[in-house]
């Protein structure tokens, strides 16, 4: 596709059930990266791939959350016993692995745990 | 510890008027610098970047940006506001594969 694909776009859990969360990056992209954001607030970083390279996964909240990137492709959040503090969107971006290029956003999952 | 600064949560200004929405950071070595906008109930945008060269950097929607090395600062400007450039604004640096971001300023567009 020509952008970010994340899906689903909305996402209603009851507490204590898992959910999965993908991330289509732009093709030929290397770089992907995982944020949360709460209502209006600022970007929380949660783990960052690279190529093979091993994943940077010093955001990750707990170890309720953990993820996966196939083929250097796709990618899936998963986050285990989902709590209510765990409700925000979560953001996924590629870019290339060149330091000064820009990074491009999905819409975004909406995750409300209830 | 390496940080982006938006020293303002809001920003409002009167629709025509310049806006100018502050970012400072504090990262080693030569890091780019980003401007990206979030509409409501959307993801980011990239707006601009800098790179190197001309200390003035010209985006998307006619904003611009202006670095300043000695005070570390990457300031975002328009000469005349629109109603429609009301959103949420994030400065991000790059100084490695790491993307810092600030906190966000949301800018507020009054007619």
């Amino acid at each position: 596709g020509a952008g970010v694909s994340q899906s689903p776009s909305n996402k209603v859990t009851e507490k204590g059930k898992d959910v999965e969360l993908r991330c289509d990056p732009i093709s030929g992209h290397t770089a992907l990266y995982w944020y949360r954001q709460s209502l209006g607030q600022g970007l929380e970083f949660l783990i960052y791939f690279q190529g093979n390279s091993a994943p940077d996964k010093s955001g990750l909240p707990s170890d309720r959350f953990s993820a996966e990137r196939t083929g250097g492709s796709v990618s899936t959040l998963t986050i285990q016993r989902t709590q209510q503090e765990d409700s925000a969107v979560y953001l996924c971006a590629s870019s290339l692995d060149n330091w000064n290029t820009e990074a491009f956003f999905g819409q975004g999952t909406r995750l409300t745990v209830v | 510890a390496q940080s982006v600064a938006q020293p303002e949560d809001q920003v409002n200004v009167a629709e025509g008027n310049p806006l100018t929405v502050k970012c400072t950071y504090s990262v080693s070595g030569n890091p780019y610098l980003f401007w990206y906008v979030q509409y409501p109930n959307r993801g980011l945008q990239f707006l601009l970047k800098y790179i190197t060269g001309d200390n003035l950097v010209k985006g998307s929607y006619g904003f611009e940006a202006e670095f300043n090395k000695s005070q570390t600062s990457f300031h975002l400007k328009k000469p005349s506001a629109l109603v429609s450039d009301s959103a949420l604004y994030f400065c991000a640096v790059r100084p490695n594969y790491q993307l810092i971001w600030g906190a966000g300023t949301k800018l507020i567009i009054k007619p």
